[in-house]
């Protein structure tokens, strides 16, 4: 098992471009997140989808939209990215154990953006 | 959820317990302690978690006090590969379950040749 996979590790961009980060879980999870990790900081929620076909926002939204493609795949699009945006991207996903094991995430890897 | 706060950072020589403490004073009765580790540039790593009893796993264990307002993350023979940012995470059950989690600043262990 691969847990959870992200692409692209490393991207630069420019101020005012568009691109999107990929993640994909093959554990079956039902439920994935994004999050974003600034230097010297704890992570914030970006946004989560609980279960296939549905999404909601986190704490810091503005920005980013999210797709989720199916139970496998969730992605994070910046329609027009901005320096405020630096930082590492960490997706993560939770499967379908009950009682206290529900607040279990697996991260993936990350992707390190920078905008210039 | 119940807020933590821990130690900025902490040093421990290699082959030693490592211990690291959180206090949670505000924990509710629904709440668990949840213990996650990030090693450098890598994504969170899930360690622990317990309620009221002492927990023990191949990681680590953790001990929580019987008023549960404060607990301590034990890594028994430390390496270095232990080295990482350790985060407390106090987060009840929720009725879906898909609440985020929230890092704080964690703890930097750094394990010491």
């Amino acid at each position: 098992n691969a847990g959870v996979t992200q692409t692209p590790k490393f991207q630069v961009l420019k101020t005012g471009q568009s691109m999107t980060l990929q993640c994909a879980q093959d554990m079956n999870h039902n439920s994935m997140y994004w999050y974003r990790q600034d230097p010297g900081m704890g992570l914030r929620l970006i946004y989560y989808s609980a279960s296939e076909g549905t999404t909601d926002k986190g704490e810091v939204p503005n920005g980013y939209n999210v797709s989720r493609l199916n139970k496998r795949e969730f992605s994070l699009r910046l329609e027009s990215a901005a320096p405020s945006q630096t930082s590492v991207y960490f997706c993560a996903s939770r499967g379908l154990a009950g009682g206290p094991a529900k607040n279990i995430q697996y991260f993936g890897a990350g992707t390190r953006l920078s905008v210039l | 959820d119940a807020k933590t706060t821990q130690p900025p950072s902490m040093d421990c020589a290699e082959g030693r317990a490592a211990n690291l403490p959180c206090n949670h004073s505000t924990i509710s009765g629904n709440e668990y302690v949840y213990w996650y580790r990030q090693i450098h540039s890598q994504g969170p790593q899930y360690i622990i978690h317990g309620l009221k009893n002492n927990e023990t796993n191949e990681m680590a264990s953790l001990i929580i006090t019987e008023d549960r307002k404060s607990s301590t993350l034990i890594l028994p023979h430390a390496t270095l590969r232990d080295t990482a940012v350790y985060y407390c995470i106090v987060r009840p059950l929720g009725r879906f379950g898909n609440e985020k989690l929230t890092f704080g600043t964690g703890t930097r262990l750094t394990i010491i040749p």
